[in-house]
């Protein structure tokens, strides 16, 4: 299985908005909202900040929120914060019964 | 609270075995959640390894499926990994994750740094 696409990285100042793309195949993106979005500042693991597409685990802010269409996700930060900086990864389960994560992002507040 | 800590050996030998076990303290293993391993090469992205799910059955990464088996011990509170005939290119942070079953992790393990090397 390929990893999903994602750009390598996004930047935005603060208090603007950034959406980061998140492309796969009919074999996983695409059928199924099963989706979901981690939040990795450096030196830690991973955190959970959208699940099944568009659901926002409780404590994680409304700024972001995420949408699909066809083979591709997305995650989108209005009004990016400093604390916002971070690696993003998506992920979907696929048809095969497995995981596979996307290629990952490095936001970037300037 | 529940939380996830991953251990084991830190250096593998080439074409070694590789073996983690991730406690899990604060709660018991419910049967409600499924257990996976995702790991992260130096600088690199995450990589799905391998989950059990309630019934014992297993799922993994097509690429590693002939090297890895994962396990529960629900006796002990801990899941394992094991991944044979490991080379350089296995070197990475393991993280030990729960799934609740709909298809995301909602908790992961701090990770632990496994190098191979002679």
């Amino acid at each position: 299985q390929s990893a999903l696409t994602q750009p390598p990285s996004v930047s935005g100042s603060p208090g603007q908005s950034v959406t980061i793309s998140c492309t796969g195949t009919s074999s996983d993106i695409s059928d199924y909202n099963r989706v979901s979005w981690y939040q990795q500042p450096p030196g830690t693991a991973p955190k959970v900040i959208i699940y099944q597409v568009t659901n926002r685990p409780s404590g994680v802010p409304d700024r972001f929120s995420g949408s699909k269409s066809g083979n591709t996700a997305s995650l989108t930060i209005s009004g990016l914060q400093a604390e916002d900086e971070a690696d993003y990864y998506c992920t979907s389960y696929t048809t095969s019964n497995t995981y596979v994560f996307g290629t990952g992002t490095k936001v970037t507040v300037l | 609270q529940v939380q996830l800590q991953e251990s084991g050996p830190g250096l593998v030998k080439p074409s070694g075995t590789l073996s983690l076990t991730c406690d899990v303290s604060g709660g018991s293993m419910s049967s409600s959640y499924w257990w996976s391993w995702v790991r992260q090469p130096p600088g690199k992205g995450l990589e799905w390894i391998g989950e059990i799910y309630p019934g014992g059955n297993t799922n993994y990464n097509p690429s590693l499926r002939s090297r890895v088996t994962v396990s529960v011990d629900w006796s002990k509170n801990h899941v394992s990994l094991k991944l044979s005939s490991v080379t350089a290119a296995d070197t990475a942070v393991y993280y030990c994750v729960r799934s609740p079953g709909y298809w995301f992790f909602d908790l992961w393990g701090r990770g632990t740094l496994v190098t191979v090397s002679s």
